[in-house]
């Protein structure tokens, strides 16, 4: 079975600051989609930034970008100048060809 | 706009009882899908539909039911055999092409209270 893990429960970074944010994953798949979705306190899903397997470049959206390592079946989140709304659950999910699978989740605080 | 609408937003059952949880989406996505998430944790998925008049269980299917007669609509049924349905419950749907989801696309919830 397809696996998503995140090892950090909790992260915590400094306003301004950078945050990295951890997640592995297990597929047979040779074509797959990895993903990172923030869950704010409203509880709606936000699609963060999207990461194609076959492109080597590393995707970017504005503050985020990811470290994309296939060989190793990682797939972190970098945010670069942390901002108060930053502040939410972030799930790292893979695709199968079938359905989405998620992580646990990290929980994201940003102090002023 | 197009979206997924999720309702009711807030939904309380008494015990014994079925409940159905209502999904709509107006973006000609072919793919649906039903997660539940407790508290603190992740999403698990409940069943997943590809195309109309066909669905999948999923890793927590026990206790819940689905249908997808129309495109736009993928009805959650709790039934009284879910032990502990008090949870959140979020639907989506994604384009699904060439056997590759390329995003999912999430309702905004519905939070089930068994009272």
């Amino acid at each position: 079975a397809q696996t998503v893990t995140q090892s950090q429960p909790e992260m915590s970074v400094q306003e301004a600051e950078t945050v990295t944010l951890s997640c592995t994953y297990d597929t047979s798949e040779s074509d797959y989609y990895l993903f990172w979705y923030k869950q704010p306190p409203s509880r709606q899903m936000i699609l963060v930034i999207r990461q194609e397997a076959y492109k080597q470049q590393n995707a970017t959206e504005n503050r985020f970008s990811v470290n994309f390592q296939k060989a190793a079946k990682s797939f972190s989140l970098k945010i670069s100048d942390s901002q108060l709304g930053d502040a939410a659950m972030y799930f790292c999910a893979s695709e199968n060809g079938q359905n989405f699978v998620f992580g646990p989740g990290t929980r994201l605080s940003v102090l002023p | 706009d197009g979206g997924i609408t999720q309702s009711p937003k807030y939904l309380f059952r008494k015990e014994g009882q079925n409940v159905t949880l209502s999904c709509e989406q107006n973006l000609n996505h072919d793919a649906m899908y039903w997660y539940r998430q407790d508290p603190g944790q992740g999403l698990r998925l409940i069943y997943y539909s590809q195309i109309v008049n066909d669905f999948q269980k999923g890793d927590i299917a026990e206790g819940y039911s689905v249908s997808r007669e129309k495109k736009e609509s993928f009805p959650l049924t709790v039934t009284s055999a879910q032990k502990n349905p008090t949870a959140f419950y979020l639907c989506a749907s994604s384009i699904a092409a060439a056997g590759v989801n390329t995003e999912a696309f999430f309702g905004q919830g519905t939070r089930l209270t068994v009272v």
